[in-house]
């Protein structure tokens, strides 16, 4: 069964400073997904992530992959308020088709 | 170009009473999914359509939610009887094949009373 663990569950920093959010998941995978939910919100695509060493940047946030390590980082850059969100990291096993598996989330929160 | 649309947004019913949501995907998109999303966790999958056939309905809780997609477009979700623990938000998302990027619409919120 694949698990997918994000960490920190909980985030508060200030405006300016630099943050990694780290997503590990437990079997071989080649597809990562970041999404981003505001509350009561849905979730916004923000990154798609297909092979090993893939770096894909918008904006503050930068997300990467490495396959081997099966570890996904999602770095932000110089926090803004506007970035406070909960941000899911969501592996893709594709075996048999679709199912993507959902890490618990990180609640970012930017403090001005 | 409209993204996934469902209806309703909010639904409030009373334990052992039916309920269905509805979910119209992206125009062209031949993959449909239905999540469960409980407060403080990331969404689980109910079900997945590949066109009109459900291909993946291994977490779907068979004895009292059923799913549908016909014609291959719309889908809706029931559950009957809903119970408490049904509470939750159901999110439907749509791709245009599988493995590929899925998008989400906006959810039901679920109570059950």
């Amino acid at each position: 069964e694949l698990k997918v663990e994000q960490n920190p569950l909980f985030l508060s920093m200030q405006e300016g400073k630099n943050y990694t959010i780290y997503c590990n998941y437990s079997t071989t995978s080649d597809r990562l997904y970041w999404y981003r939910q505001d509350p009561g919100k849905s979730l916004e695509s923000l990154f798609v992530l297909l092979s090993n060493g893939a770096v894909k940047q918008e904006g503050r946030l930068m997300a990467s992959l490495d396959t081997k390590a099966r570890l996904s980082t999602l770095h932000i850059t110089a926090a803004v308020h506007d970035l406070s969100a909960t941000y899911f990291c969501a592996v893709d096993m594709g075996v048999s088709g679709s199912r993507l598996t959902f890490g618990e989330g990180t609640q970012l929160t930017v403090n001005p | 170009e409209a993204g996934v649309v469902q209806s309703p947004r909010y639904k409030i019913i009373e334990k052992k009473q039916p309920v269905a949501f509805w979910c119209n995907p992206i125009s062209g998109h031949n993959t449909l999914y239905w999540y469960l999303q409980n407060l403080g966790q990331g969404p689980e999958l109910l079900i997945r359509y590949e066109n009109e056939e459900a291909v993946d309905d291994s977490q779907l809780p068979k004895d009292r939610f059923s799913a549908e997609r016909l014609k291959g477009v719309d889908s809706t979700l029931k559950i009957q009887p809903a119970e408490l623990g049904d509470s939750a938000v159901y999110l439907c998302a749509s791709s245009l094949y599988m493995n590929t990027e899925a998008f989400f619409g906006q959810g039901t919120r679920l109570t059950v009373v």
